[in-house]
C-alpha cells in the first residue's frame, strides 16, 4: 500500500504570495490531518478534514486554511505568506479520527518564505 | 488546560545502554498518550499508544512507555540502543479535539 503523498516537496516563495500544499493519504484513509514544524515552536496542529468536513482547527489565524475532496486528498492554502511561516508542513492521515488513533505521515512540504 | 513537556532537548547513550526518555503531561483526566519517532528528512513515524487498556505498552523497535498516572508521566525505554536508534522523538496527547506535541528529545547514540 503506497504512503501519504505530498507535493510539492520543496517550495520558495515571497512574502505576501500565497501558496498551497497538496496531500493524497493512504487509500481507505478518510482522515487528513495537517502539521507546522518550527525549529522555534515545534510540531503544530493546524487542522484536521474527516469525509470533506473540517472536524478540528488548531490556533492558526484565517490565512490558514484546507480543504478535502470526495477521494480524501487534501490541500492546504496560506495566503498573504509571512517570514515566519517558513517551514516543513507535514501531512498525515488515520483511518478514523486522528486525534485517538495512528496517524501516518508524509515526508513534508518544506516552505521558504523570503 | 493541557500541555506535554518533554525533559532533555538532548538525550546521548552508548550502543547497549538503556534509552530512556522523558514525558509528562497535565490533564485532569485520562489523556491519550502517544510515542512518535522522527528520522531525518522523513516524516513521523508512530511507535506506540496508550489507550488505557493497559499501563505498559509496547511499541515497535524494542521500545516501550509505561502510563503512571500519580505521575502523570508516560516515559519511553528501550533497554539497549542500537545506532539505528538515532533519531527525533516526540511524545504527543491528545484530549478531546486538541492534540498537542512536545518540543522533542533528540537521541544520539555513540558507538
Amino acid at each position: 500500500k503506497a504512503g501519504v503523498t505530498q507535493t510539492p516537496r520543496y517550495l520558495i516563495k515571497t512574502r505576501g504570495q500565497q501558496v498551497t500544499l497538496s496531500c493524497s493519504p493512504i487509500s481507505g484513509h478518510r482522515s487528513v490531518s495537517w502539521y507546522q514544524q518550527t525549529p522555534g515552536q515545534g510540531l503544530q496542529f493546524l487542522f484536521e478534514y474527516f469525509s470533506e468536513t473540517q472536524r478540528n482547527k488548531g490556533n492558526f489565524p484565517g490565512r490558514f486554511s484546507g480543504r478535502q475532496f470526495s477521494n480524501s486528498r487534501s490541500e492546504m492554502n496560506v495566503s498573504t505568506l509571512e517570514l515566519g511561516d517558513s517551514a516543513l508542513y507535514l501531512c498525515a492521515s488515520s483511518p478514523d479520527r486522528a486525534l485517538y488513533n495512528e496517524q501516518f505521515f508524509g515526508p513534508g512540504t518544506r516552505l521558504t518564505v523570503l | 488546560a493541557q500541555s506535554v513537556t518533554q525533559l532533555g532537548s538532548h538525550v546521548s547513550v552508548s550502543e547497549g545502554a538503556l534509552v530512556l526518555l522523558r514525558c509528562n503531561y497535565s490533564s485532569s483526566v485520562p489523556p491519550y498518550l502517544f510515542w512518535y519517532v522522527q528520522y531525518p528528512n522523513q516524516g513521523l513515524q508512530l511507535l506506540l499508544k496508550y489507550t488505557s487498556a493497559a499501563t505498559l505498552v509496547k511499541g515497535i523497535n524494542g521500545f516501550e512507555a509505561e502510563f503512571k498516572k500519580s505521575e502523570t508521566s508516560f516515559h519511553l525505554t528501550k533497554p539497549s540502543a542500537h545506532m539505528s536508534d538515532a533519531a527525533e522523538y516526540f511524545c504527543a496527547v491528545t484530549l478531546g479535539d486538541d492534540m498537542r506535541f512536545g518540543a522533542g528529545t533528540r537521541l544520539t547514540v555513540k558507538p
